[in-house]
């Protein structure tokens, strides 16, 4: 699976759009870039998945530039149930594990 | 359709003793997984299982670790002796197939506190 480096922790308030960009600059050809989400006390939480543009659904937006270097998770308006922390992984699934990094931790406050 | 369910959800035990972790997947996945954290650490994988069969065992960290799925549904993680350093969650996760990165469904963990 290819490096990714992303924040360790952002602040937010409700309401407010959080983006939380990704850096994959050896993402492989084959690689999609997957996004987990976990809530203190559970377990991790496919939430979006892309591999080119942008990709949306009802948590999230996801928006990939042409290179594919980089990614962005955008939530829009978000609510105090959104602090979470968030992972970026890119793979192409041949590995049949997930391996993960630190995540970001979001906090959105009142 | 219900999720992944991990029993028990805390465990509490003391140096030395055992403890057995059980993950039951859901219904139907071949597929089932078991990670953990640590204090401290990123989540980590352990092993995979393909039905009853070890698929990948490379992240258990040593043979005080047993992973079993007799009949390929439930699966069980036992720690003997256990150490003050296997403290953590220990995650259990399942999927219809293999490889697919957005296709695992993660359980609430079971939190092991070894004192």
């Amino acid at each position: 699976l290819a490096k990714t480096t992303q924040p360790i922790s952002m602040d937010s308030y409700e309401g407010q759009e959080v983006n939380i960009t990704c850096s994959h600059n050896n993402i492989a050809t084959n690689d999609y870039i997957t996004w987990y989400q976990q809530f203190p006390s559970q377990g991790p939480r496919f939430i979006i998945q892309g591999y080119k543009t942008k990709v949306t659904n009802e948590v999230a937006s996801l928006f990939i530039p042409a290179d594919r270097k980089s990614s962005t998770l955008s939530l829009p308006r978000v609510s105090l149930s959104d602090t979470a922390v968030y992972y970026c992984l890119v793979g192409d699934g041949g590995y049949n594990k997930l391996i993960f990094g630190a995540g970001t931790r979001l906090a959105v406050h009142p | 359709e219900a999720g992944v369910t991990q029993f028990p959800s805390h465990s509490v035990i003391e140096k030395g003793q055992t403890v057995t972790l059980r993950c039951d997947p859901i219904s139907g996945h071949d597929n089932l997984y078991w990670y953990r954290r640590v204090m401290g650490k990123e989540i980590k994988f352990l092993l995979h299982f393909v039905k009853e069969s070890k698929q990948d065992e490379s992240g258990m960290p040593n043979n005080r670790f047993l992973a079993e799925r007799t009949g390929g549904t439930y699966s069980t993680l036992k720690v003997q002796p256990a150490e003050l350093e296997d403290s953590g969650v220990y995650f259990c996760a399942s999927s219809q197939v293999s490889g697919a990165l957005d296709g695992y469904t993660f359980g609430s963990g079971t939190r092991l506190t070894v004192v």
